[in-house]
């Protein structure tokens, strides 16, 4: 049980836009930065949005990220096939359990 | 372009320990930064180990922290990860990362599988 919620799947179709949602509370996301990853099958997590809402150089603008209370969004404009992958989001999380914490992933299919 | 690279055994028997390595390029871990270990067992999401600083303060999962231990060597720009008394649920592709310290990891390593088992 992963301690930021996030949906197990999203899909649309491409050239379409997509939203994923990240839900926590008050000690993670209510009170800490939110970055997202996307992982690509068979690769290593990548850095796409830091500090809520700033992308890492080569990062399109296709990718943008946003935080309200204790939730975020990922999202993605003009879907590629190449955006299918799994997203992670994390942040701190500052309760007795604390350190680093992800969500569970949502795998983006492009139909 | 910092590189990361894990080594390590890909098979280790349960109740041993776990013992990997994370080779650093291009950038001098003594220059700051927090460098940490993730995991992710096969079709699983991701799971934070912890982190160390270049001064060698570390930071635990509490989940794990009884059987984990981070180390630098800042003399081979290294760090390493020992997991104890490990089981099969331990069974991970086991990532090293640099932590910025700002809640965000910007640089991985491209992971290594390691797989619990006699």
């Amino acid at each position: 049980q992963s301690v930021l919620t996030q949906p197990p799947s999203v899909s649309a179709a491409p050239g379409q836009k997509v939203s994923i949602s990240c839900s926590g509370s008050t000690s993670n996301i209510g009170n800490n930065y939110v970055s997202w990853y996307q992982q690509l099958p068979g690769t290593a997590p990548k850095l796409l949005i830091y500090e809520n809402n700033k992308r890492p150089s080569g990062i399109p603008d296709r990718f943008s990220g946003s935080k309200s209370g204790t939730s975020a969004t990922l999202g993605i404009t003009g879907l590629q096939t190449g955006d299918e992958a799994d997203y992670y989001c994390g942040t701190w999380d500052s309760s007795l359990s604390a350190g680093r914490v992800f969500g569970g992933g949502t795998k983006l299919t492009v139909l | 372009q910092v590189q990361l690279q894990e080594s390590g055994p890909g098979l280790v028997k349960p109740s041993e320990t776990l013992s990997l390595t994370c080779t650093v390029s291009n950038y001098s871990i003594t220059s700051g930064y927090y460098w940490g270990w993730i995991r992710q067992p096969p079709g699983k999401g991701l799971e934070w180990i912890g982190n160390i600083y270049h001064s060698g303060s570390t930071y635990y999962n509490p989940s794990l922290k009884s059987r984990v231990t981070i180390s630098v060597d800042t003399s081979k720009n290294k760090f390493s990860l020992r997991l104890s008394s490990v089981t099969a649920a331990d069974t991970a592709v086991y990532y090293c990362a640099r932590d910025t310290g700002g809640d965000f990891f910007d640089y991985w390593g491209q992971g290594t599988l390691v797989t619990v088992s006699s």
